[in-house]
């Protein structure tokens, strides 16, 4: 089955430490996103991706850091800098042609 | 720049009575219209798009959505709901212009739906 995996899909940290969340497509997807989503706030683009090498900042990239060396992979990396890290975060891609996403299961992040 | 309003932060309904979840956006360009569902910690899924064509569009579980481009909107509508409807909806628009154009997306519209 073709889609996108999150890993893990709950994941605690103390606060200061920096921490990796998974993102995997095999939907031979040009494009990745990564979101984070909080109560009452809608999806809030964090990075974007649209070929392997390369990435753009999105709306709230600020505390945090991706890489894109391979098409299926686009980590994201909470920082210590990010002052208010405890939120829901969202996996997506998008096939070069298509305008819709398809999303990941997400991985809800608790920072104490 | 495009912006999305769901003014609706919850909606609750009855089992078989029909609902209407509000949309309206705001954009200097022509746009393209989303649907996504969201079930209780899990991803978002599409439910239905607007891109060219006929204003009303539908998806397969009876869900039907309808683009007014005088009052800008995109409103989701169902006849008769489900309790397996009970979800989170968001509305997204992305702008026509050339280059990477994000998917900007409303706060929700969580539907109870209740026997």
């Amino acid at each position: 089955d073709g889609g996108i995996t999150q890993s893990p899909k709950y994941l605690f940290r103390k606060e200061g430490q920096n921490v990796t969340l998974s993102c995997e497509q095999n939907l031979n997807h040009d494009a990745m996103y990564w979101y984070r989503q909080d109560p009452g706030q809608g999806l809030r683009l964090i990075y974007y991706s649209q070929i392997v090498n390369d990435f753009q900042k999105g709306d709230i990239a600020e505390g945090y850091s991706v890489s894109r060396e391979k098409k299926e992979s686009f980590p994201l990396t909470v920082t210590s800098a990010q002052k208010n890290p405890t939120a829901f975060y969202l996996c997506a891609s998008s096939a070069g042609t298509a305008l819709w996403q398809y999303f990941g299961p997400g991985t809800r992040l608790t920072v104490t | 720049a495009q912006s999305v309003t769901q003014l609706d932060s919850q909606v609750p309904v009855f089992e078989e009575a029909p609902v209407e979840l509000r949309c309206n956006y705001s954009s200097s360009v022509s746009v393209y219209l989303f649907w996504y569902v969201q079930y209780p910690n899990q991803g978002l899924q599409l439910l239905l798009k607007y891109l060219s064509g006929s204003t009303l569009v539908e998806s397969i579980n009876g869900f039907e959505a309808e683009f007014n481009k005088s009052q800008t909107s995109f409103h989701l509508r169902k006849p008769s709901v489900h309790i397996s409807d009970t979800a989170e909806y968001f509305c997204a628009v992305m702008g026509m212009n050339t280059g990477f154009q994000k998917l900007v997306f409303g706060t929700g519209t969580r539907l109870l739906v209740s026997p």
